[in-house]
């Protein structure tokens, strides 16, 4: 298993440029997330996807858009990206309905992203 | 507002040696939480959790205390080695059925060989 995955690894847009991040999961998990990590920060929740066919803001959605294409996929959209979104963004995804007091998410590499 | 937050954020300690990573948290509703370990350019990755109902849990080297009078969290890495140098961050979920999952700053551990 790939676990979760996500592309591109970097990505430099310019202001007002838009742009999709991926992510796949292989776990046949039911819930997705979005967060983004800033220099000293901890993650902080963009948006997620309790079950398929269902998305929900986080702590910090302004400027975001998500769409939870099947099962597997969760992506996140900058549809004006500006310098405020320069993060790394972390896709994780977890299954509540197994264990449901277990609510462990696994994350996936990162996408890197500067915008100038 | 409330958040899950850390007393230190950097420290280092001798390979060998034990470590302890603390961890405050303000949300008292809050039932279940985790400990990640992020190393540099990867992804946060599970350590431990915990819930509220216990006090004490036990992994490979690392053990979490959860005191929950004085809403405190602490990670202890046992003979710590220079692969447990990473970023510690402990996280929360507010409550049964909550899906957002808050995360402190984080402490760096640095382990001096």
């Amino acid at each position: 298993n790939a676990g979760v995955t996500q592309t591109p690894k970097f990505q430099v847009l310019k202001t007002g440029q838009s742009m999709t991040l991926q992510c796949a999961q292989d776990m046949n998990h039911n819930s997705m997330y979005w967060y983004r990590q800033d220099p000293g920060m901890g993650l902080r929740l963009i948006y997620y996807s309790a079950s398929e066919g269902t998305t929900d803001k986080g702590e910090v959605p302004n400027g975001y858009n998500v769409s939870r294409l099947n099962k597997r996929e969760f992506s996140l959209r900058l549809e004006s990206a500006a310098p405020s979104q320069t993060s790394v963004y972390f896709c994780a995804s977890s299954d509540r309905l197994i264990e449901p007091l277990r609510r462990e998410q696994f994350f996936g590499p990162g996408t890197r992203l500067t915008v100038l | 507002g409330e958040s899950v937050g850390l007393h230190l954020p950097t420290l280092s300690v001798q390979e060998g040696d034990n470590s302890i990573i603390n961890c405050a948290y303000s949300n008292s509703a809050s039932d279940y939480f985790i400990w990640y370990k992020q190393e540099s350019g990867k992804g946060p990755q599970f350590i431990i959790d915990i819930r509220s109902n216990m006090d004490k849990r036990q992994g490979q080297r690392v053990t979490v205390l959860l005191n929950k009078t004085v809403k405190h969290l602490s990670l202890q890495i046992a003979a710590t080695q220079p692969g447990d140098s990473a970023v510690y961050f402990c996280a929360d979920f507010s409550g049964a059925g909550s899906y957002q999952l808050t995360f402190g700053k984080g402490t760096k551990l640095s382990v001096i060989p």
